[in-house]
């Protein structure tokens, strides 16, 4: 009974490709969160989807596009991958916008070589 | 700027201690707080969750204080067991947002 699940779980592709990740929560919930957390365990907000449309966009880069076909899946595709780009990426869901306590999935590691 | 930060990057106790990991905050507006524990390899993990309008909340072997005069977060953990070994997170919300603390690894020693 998996609340917020990703796939994949790993991820190793060479710079400029491109890729995607998908996110999927069967807890009911409005909203969706992507969240990059670096070598150093530092989480940080990405986007943010509430029923389908977008509220948060951090300053993230254009290479980045979420798309959320329906409020239970948020998607994350990255184009032309960089270094800078490996990281651990976590999908997370919470019951609407407010953002309090979100769920996270297990996420998936990227490795850009 | 928006930070949530923690005192302690490492902490190390043994088993059966109280483990207390400490957190500050700097957005003065924001109105919940939320504790993660994080396992290698898996996602954050949901402990337990403070609302700006209490300034203590228990759980099962966990609590949590919030001292908002000098913006300031701590999670206790009773009897500390192997299997709390973890980073864990503070993080504050800022607007619809969670703004998340550096962790701290609790490290539990047998």
């Amino acid at each position: 009974d998996t609340a917020v699940s990703q796939t994949p779980k790993y991820l190793v592709t060479q710079m400029g490709n491109d890729k995607s990740i998908k996110c999927e929560q069967n807890l009911g919930h409005d909203t969706m969160y992507w969240y990059k957390q670096d070598s150093k365990k530092f989480l940080k907000i990405m986007f943010s989807y509430n029923n389908k449309e977008l509220i948060i966009n951090e300053t993230v880069p254009n290479r980045f596009s979420p798309k959320s076909p329906d409020k239970a899946h948020l998607n994350l595709h990255i184009n032309s991958l960089e270094l800078g780009d490996s990281a651990v990426y976590f999908c997370a869901s919470s019951q609407d916008r407010r953002g309090n306590e979100q769920y996270f999935g297990p996420g998936t590691r990227l490795t850009v070589t | 700027g928006e930070s949530v930060g923690l005192h302690l990057p490492t902490l190390s106790v043994q088993e059966g201690d109280n483990s207390i990991i400490n957190c500050a905050y700097s957005n003065s507006a924001s109105d919940y707080f939320i504790w993660y524990k994080q396992e290698s390899g898996k996602g954050p993990q949901f402990i337990i969750d403070i609302r700006s309008n209490m300034d203590k909340r228990q759980g099962q072997r966990v609590t949590v204080l919030l001292n908002k005069t000098v913006k300031h977060l701590s999670l206790q953990i009773a009897a500390t067991q192997p299997g709390d070994s973890a980073v864990y997170f503070c993080a504050e919300n800022g607007g619809g947002k969670l703004i998340f603390g550096q962790g701290t690894e609790l490290s539990v020693k047998p």
